[in-house]
């Protein structure tokens, strides 16, 4: 069994804050993680992807990944209440069932005025 | 236009019946995959299909069936709707490679009264 846990929040902060987002996972030979914004009943939306150990800017957000410690997280600057929203953490799995995604339950955000 | 497109976007039926949900996609991508999601639950796969010849069950494939009819469409029926399977449907897509970003149809809510 594939395992993907998240801070299960919620996680509250202030606006123009810094938000920090944590997951773990449990297969060692995972490749490719991803973070997905999910507004209430709304779809998943993809904000990023990292596949090597580092962080990885794009405008507010950055992504940390650590594999040796199988960890990654999302970090989101300047926080916005537009940002108020669950984020899902995915993984992507090897083996035979290389192309699937395993995801965490995610941590609902609010960033409050 | 969208390019992952799911229909019906909402849908109540009782118990018993037979439904199907379809999704279409206008990316091209190969992979195609159905998730439910439940409060507190997160996302889990129903099932994926990596080209048209390929069907694969996901972790909670009792009581639905699937059919790829062309690389871009996909559907999934419940053969005898339960109320359990109360859920938000999402259907997504992906590239071959191996860590393919997936992304994401609009959702289907179905309620089995």
């Amino acid at each position: 069994q594939k395992e993907v846990e998240q801070n299960s929040g919620p996680l509250s902060v202030p606006e123009g804050a810094i938000a920090s987002l944590n997951c773990t996972y449990s297969d060692r030979g995972s490749q490719s993680f991803f973070w997905y914004r999910q507004y209430s009943g709304k779809s998943p939306e993809l904000i990023m992807s990292i596949y090597s150990n580092g962080d990885k800017e794009d405008g507010r957000f950055t992504a940390q990944l650590n594999k040796a410690s199988q960890y990654v997280s999302l970090l989101i600057r300047d926080s916005q209440p537009s940002d108020s929203a669950t984020y899902l953490c995915a993984v992507n799995a090897r083996g035979s069932t290389l192309g699937r995604l395993y995801f965490g339950r995610g941590t609902q955000l609010t960033v409050w005025p | 236009d969208a390019d992952v497109t799911q229909t019906p976007r909402n849908r109540i039926t009782k118990t018993g019946k037979r439904i199907m949900l379809e999704c279409s996609q206008t990316k091209g991508h190969d992979r195609m995959y159905w998730y439910r999601q439940d409060p507190g639950l997160g996302l889990r796969l129903i099932y994926y299909s990596f080209d048209v010849k390929d069907i694969n069950k996901g972790e909670i494939s009792d009581g639905y069936s699937v059919s790829r009819q062309a690389q871009a469409k996909f559907s999934l029926s419940l053969e005898s709707a339960i109320p359990n399977q109360t859920a938000l449907y999402f259907c997504a897509t992906s590239d071959t490679g191996t860590g393919a970003e997936q992304y994401f149809g609009p959702g289907t809510r179905l309620t089995v009264t």
